[in-house]
């Protein structure tokens, strides 16, 4: 089943940190540009951040940039974001999505991870 | 505030036509292609329109796109209680580099 599942959510205190991770099957993962959304509560889905096939080119929203970091293991079929020094405003759901090579645009979507930064 | 600029709410009845609209600049919309997703909360987005009018399989031709100049508009006709979600246009930016989203239209079937 051609799928992307999310996973590394929870509570986490401001500052701190955490790694969310997602899982793709049913499709060559390394073929494609990979991307991570967010929906904070109440609000609408934002784009954080996107990673080339090969990881050799990385683009960041700029509430992101410098305090978040996304990779990928196109070996273990795996994308990445690496969230430090997190604030209360990053309390959201955490999609992972795929950017279609043909049509572009996000054609496959997870269900989300929900981040609480809270003290 | 968003980027991209739509209403942040629509709606209609039965069978109607609505239209949702997106507004943007030369960087985004003007020079790039525009794309449409539906959303009910706590679930994953579906890719309603790709390219600016493109529907990928499985969606209804009761969905359209368009675009103009540095603006995009989905229009819905044959409006069905299902459609009752919210959605969003999305387009590359090019400064600085990255996707931008709309705010979101609450589309409401009354």
């Amino acid at each position: 089943e051609v799928q992307l599942v999310e996973s590394g959510g929870g509570l986490v205190q401001p500052g701190g940190s955490l790694r969310l991770s997602c899982s793709a099957s049913g499709f060559t993962f390394s073929r494609y540009w990979m991307t991570w959304v967010r929906q904070a509560p109440g609000k609408g889905l934002e784009w954080m951040a996107n990673i080339k096939q090969g990881g050799i080119e990385k683009h960041y929203v700029d509430s992101a940039r410098g305090r978040f970091t996304i990779s990928r293991d196109d070996a273990r079929s795996s994308l990445y974001l690496q969230m430090d020094s997190l604030r209360v405003e990053d309390t959201a759901i955490y999609y992972c999505a795929r950017e279609a090579t043909s049509s572009g645009g996000f054609d496959l979507w997870g269900q989300g991870t929900l981040v609480t930064v809270s003290s | 505030q968003s980027v991209l600029t739509q209403p942040p709410s629509a709606s209609g009845t039965p069978g109607q036509r609505v239209t949702i609209s997106c507004s943007g600049s030369s960087s985004n919309i003007g020079n790039h292609y525009v794309y449409w997703y539906q959303h009910l909360p706590g679930t994953a987005p579906k890719l309603l329109i790709y390219r600016n009018n493109e529907r990928p399989s499985g969606v209804p031709d009761r969905f359209s796109g368009s675009k103009s100049g540095s603006s995009a508009s989905l229009a819905i006709s044959g409006l069905r209680s299902e459609d009752e979600a919210d959605y969003y246009c999305v387009a590359w930016d090019d400064s600085p580099s990255g996707w931008v989203f709309g705010g979101g239209t609450k589309l409401t079937v009354l």
